[in-house]
């Protein structure tokens, strides 16, 4: 089945204390994003790729590294969380940058 | 720096009544998208957009590219209870697809 992938669904956490959140597709798109849903704000693009080794920033990018090593995986880094990165994160990609798959999310909490 | 606003921010309507919605932006996008997301689940592509004036149609949903590539609308024809949701538009700048998302526009329908 098409799908991009992500792990994990529920994450809880303490400021400071680094952490990835991993994103797989397996669709060979050349595209992935992030994105975090806060309520009230839809969604915001924090970076996007694409192609390997190939990344730019989004509109909310600060406090995050993302990687794009191989193809089909594009992690989410956070290298030192903080209360206001509580969210929705979304993994999704696109064959040609254009219409995205998305996966089904990760809400993390930064306490 | 882009902003899109949607509206409206929410809708109740009874089952079979047409629904509009749309997006406008004081800037220019080269692609508009719109999306539906249900509890849970990340946002799915409905209809993608990619010329001004296009207008498309996926089913009962249709949708317009604004001819001054500013803005978008969105109906959907004879509403029934599974259109219940949440429905985003998004718009595209830059050769990169940095992408912009609308606040999202929340759909219940009463049976």
């Amino acid at each position: 089945e098409a799908q991009v992938t992500q792990n994990p669904r529920y994450l809880i956490t303490v400021t400071g204390k680094k952490l990835t959140v991993t994103c797989s597709q397996n669709m060979n798109h050349e595209y992935m994003s992030w994105y975090r849903q806060d309520p009230g704000l839809g969604l915001r693009q924090i970076y996007y790729s694409m192609n390997v080794e190939v990344t730019d920033k989004g509109d909310v990018p600060e406090g995050y590294k993302v990687s794009r090593k191989e193809k089909r995986n594009f992690p989410l880094i956070l290298e030192s969380p903080s209360p206001n990165q509580t969210s929705l994160y979304f993994c999704a990609s696109s064959p040609g940058g254009d219409g995205y798959t998305f996966g089904s999310g990760t809400r993390l909490t930064v306490v | 720096g882009q902003q899109l606003n949607q509206s409206p921010q929410s809708m109740f309507i009874q089952e079979g009544e047409d629904v509009s919605m749309n997006c406008t932006s004081s800037s220019i996008f080269n692609t508009w998208l719109w999306y539906k997301q249900d509890p849970g689940e990340g946002p799915v592509l409905l209809i993608a957009l990619y010329k001004a004036g296009e207008l498309t149609s996926n089913g009962r949903l249709t949708a317009q590219f604004g001819i001054t590539r500013k803005d978008s609308f969105l109906n959907i024809s004879a509403s029934i209870p599974s259109d219940v949701g949440i429905y985003f538009c998004a718009g595209q700048y830059g050769g990169g697809f940095k992408t912009i998302f609308g606040a999202g526009t929340r759909l219940f329908v009463k049976a």
